[in-house]
């Protein structure tokens, strides 16, 4: 089976970065990705990791390190619009597992 | 504009009845995805389908059935042998179940189900 774990909750000021972590565990690997929920919207994707590294994408960068299981988000300039929930979300051999989400409240 | 489609967005039920979810998608995608969020929770799998007439249980399946007679449509019913069906359900679909598409996919907007 797969598991993750990701923070709960995450503040930060406008303007400012900050980091997702995620730790997983997976009988198989196929990718580590992650996604933005707005309250009451659908999660929307972001990023997606096959290989260690970091990929970017304007002001969001993901990073991950398959021989520690770990991988996170990387939000730069944080808005106000950031404010969400964001996922991580492992593949394994047959399907995409959630993370529980991280919620990130972004303050004026 | 491609997406996904589910309906109705809130949906009330009484305990004892069975309720169908609609899915429908026009992305041409292969597989389809149901997952139910919980407040304050991930995404847990339902069911999951690669193709026509085929399907898989999820880690979450049982009180809950699914078909998939074209590829556009897959609705999920919730039976009223699920304990607690009262969630956000969320249909998703992806190109495939391999490679680098199998990690993006698209979601529709939600229902949301309550259970009086």
């Amino acid at each position: 089976g797969q598991s993750l774990e990701q923070p709960s909750e995450v503040t930060a000021v406008e303007g400012a970065i900050v980091q997702i972590n995620c730790t997983y565990q997976t009988s198989g690997f196929y990718g580590l990705s992650w996604y933005q929920q707005h309250d009451g919207g659908a999660p929307t994707f972001l990023s997606y990791n096959a290989l260690d590294g970091l990929e970017e994408t304007g002001r969001f960068s993901s990073f991950l390190s398959r021989s520690d299981s770990y991988g996170y988000l990387l939000l730069q300039e944080l808005q106000m619009k950031d404010s969400a929930s964001y996922f991580c979300a492992v593949r394994g051999p047959s399907q995409l597992t959630f993370g529980s989400g991280t919620q990130l409240t972004v303050l004026p | 504009d491609g997406g996904i489609t589910q309906s109705p967005k809130y949906l009330f039920r009484k305990e004892g009845q069975n309720v169908t979810l609609s899915c429908e998608q026009n992305l041409n995608h292969d597989a389809m995805y149901w997952y139910r969020q919980d407040p304050g929770q991930g995404l847990r799998l339902i069911y999951y389908s690669q193709i026509v007439n085929d399907f898989q249980k999820g880690d979450i399946a049982e009180g809950y059935s699914v078909s998939r007679e074209k590829k556009e449509s897959f609705p999920l019913t919730v039976t009223s042998a699920q304990k607690n069906p009262t969630a956000f359900y969320l249909c998703a679909s992806s190109p495939g179940l391999a490679g680098v598409g199998a990690n993006v996919l698209t979601f529709g907007a939600g229902s949301r189900l309550t259970v009086l």
